[in-house]
């Protein structure tokens, strides 16, 4: 089974200053990670992935995370943050690239 | 677009009452998911269809729900006798092959 913890429920940071969302997961088998971003009453958007290869994963919107499976973490990083990042962060992880699990989210928002 | 449309967006019934919901990709994917999503927490998985097939049914999915997908295209979701504990996001979700999980905008039942 897997499961996922996102460490911080909310983070506050001033507009063009850098973030980073923390992540860490459990598995007993390989994994793939994910983070989706949600802006309120949508769905879940993919930002970006990681399957194999290169630990550091570059996704949509400037957002990049980078795999660590000796700390199992997938922490999400933007060198600058803008307005319209204010969202809900999701990590997620999945033992065959289908049925994902989710952490419960980190709020991020960007003040200005 | 998220390429998956999701009828009602928000549902308010009286406890007791009985819902549907309904998913409808765009395009063809063979794998559908619903998820659960509550206040404050991520997406919790209740079920998937491969095709026409239901391969999987989470612990958190009662009696009182049932999932179709009698096509293979479009998928509902029933709630018998709604309860307030109901109350939630639903999500609906679709595959195809190897790639990630792709939303629909989700309907928000509200239980009174």
């Amino acid at each position: 089974a897997q499961s996922v913890t996102q460490l911080d429920s909310q983070v506050p940071v001033f507009e063009e200053a850098p973030v980073e969302l923390r992540c860490n997961y459990s598995s007993s088998v390989s994994v793939y990670l994910f983070w989706y971003v949600q802006y309120p009453n949508q769905g879940l958007q993919l930002l970006l992935k990681y399957l194999s290869g290169s630990t550091l994963v570059k996704g949509i919107n400037g957002f990049e995370a980078e795999f660590n499976k000796s700390q199992t973490s997938f922490h999400l990083r933007k060198p600058s943050v803008h307005i319209s990042d204010t969202a809900e962060y999701f990590c997620a992880v999945s033992g065959n690239g289908n049925k994902l699990v989710f952490g419960a989210g980190t709020i991020l928002r960007v003040k200005s | 677009d998220t390429g998956v449309s999701q009828n009602p967006r928000h549902k308010i019934t009286k406890r007791g009452q009985n819902v549907t919901f309904r998913c409808d990709p765009i395009s063809e994917h063979n794998r559908l998911y619903w998820y659960r999503q509550t206040l404050g927490q991520g997406p919790e998985f209740l079920t998937y269809f491969q095709n026409e097939a239901q391969l999987e049914k989470s612990r958190l999915l009662s009696d009182r729900f049932s999932a179709e997908r009698p096509k293979g295209s479009f998928s509902t979701l029933e709630i018998q006798r709604t309860e307030q504990g109901d109350s939630a996001m639903y999500l609906c979700a679709v595959q195809g092959g190897d790639s990630p999980l792709h939303f629909g905008n989700g309907t928000r039942l509200t239980v009174t």
